[in-house]
């Protein structure tokens, strides 16, 4: 079974960037996509992008293009999600998440709070 | 990108009544729709992958259907342990996307 644990709260400064990290156990990070989600606070989900950790190719909503930048390490199984020009429209609860085409192993998610 | 229209936006149910949900696609999405139920504070479960497909571990209370640009997710026979936040998840063409969402709470 395949489990995500992933990375504490973060309060960053507006303008700075924060990256968020998922662990995979149970099995190799190359077995699948890896998807991140957000969801801002009383909200929705909003799916971000995903990466193929077999070749590092990526995928983003348009959205999110300029904003996240989503890595992979092999060697320690971990997946990454990077934001960048941090605003308060940026403060939400991160979700990594893989499976094969649908997701269907969650992290716990990240809360990431943006204030000054 | 697909959009995902979810309605309603939110439920009132009585324990053991029975619920639908619907999610109407912006264009054909072959069956690849998944639904997510998500309770405050955790992250989203997934109970049904190409649209009636039920994972392990989901009640035969939760069902789905449709076809095309429409789909619908049932609850035959509502219990305590349902009261979430339900979503639709087109994952057909990239980027996915989500639909609103449904808040179900008890009346």
């Amino acid at each position: 079974e395949v489990q995500l644990q992933q990375s504490g709260a973060e309060l960053v400064r507006p303008g700075t960037s924060v990256k968020l990290s998922c662990k995979v156990s149970g099995d190799t990070i190359t077995a699948y996509y890896m998807h991140f989600v957000k969801q801002r606070p009383g909200q929705g989900l909003e799916w971000i992008g995903r990466i193929d950790p077999e070749d590092d190719s990526t995928k983003y909503a348009e959205k999110f293009k300029n904003k996240a930048t989503l890595t992979a390490d092999t060697s320690s199984n971990t997946a990454y999600l990077k934001l960048s020009s941090l605003t308060s429209e940026d403060t939400a609860t991160y979700f990594c998440t893989t499976g094969g085409y649908v997701m269907d192993a969650w992290g716990q998610g990240a809360s990431v709070t943006v204030s000054s | 990108d697909i959009q995902m229209t979810q309605s309603p936006p939110s439920l009132s149910a009585s324990l053991g009544d029975k619920v639908t949900i619907t999610c109407q696609a912006s264009q054909n999405i072959n069956k690849y729709i998944a639904w997510y139920q998500q309770k405050p504070g955790k992250a989203p479960r997934l109970l049904i992958r190409y649209t009636s497909t039920l994972e392990s571990g989901t009640p035969s209370r939760f069902s789905g259907s449709g076809s095309g640009r429409d789909y619908s997710f049932s609850i035959s026979n509502v219990e305590s342990e349902d009261i979430a936040s339900y979503y639709c998840l087109q994952y057909d063409n990239l980027p996915y996307t989500f639909g609103a969402g449904t808040k179900l709470e008890l009346k």
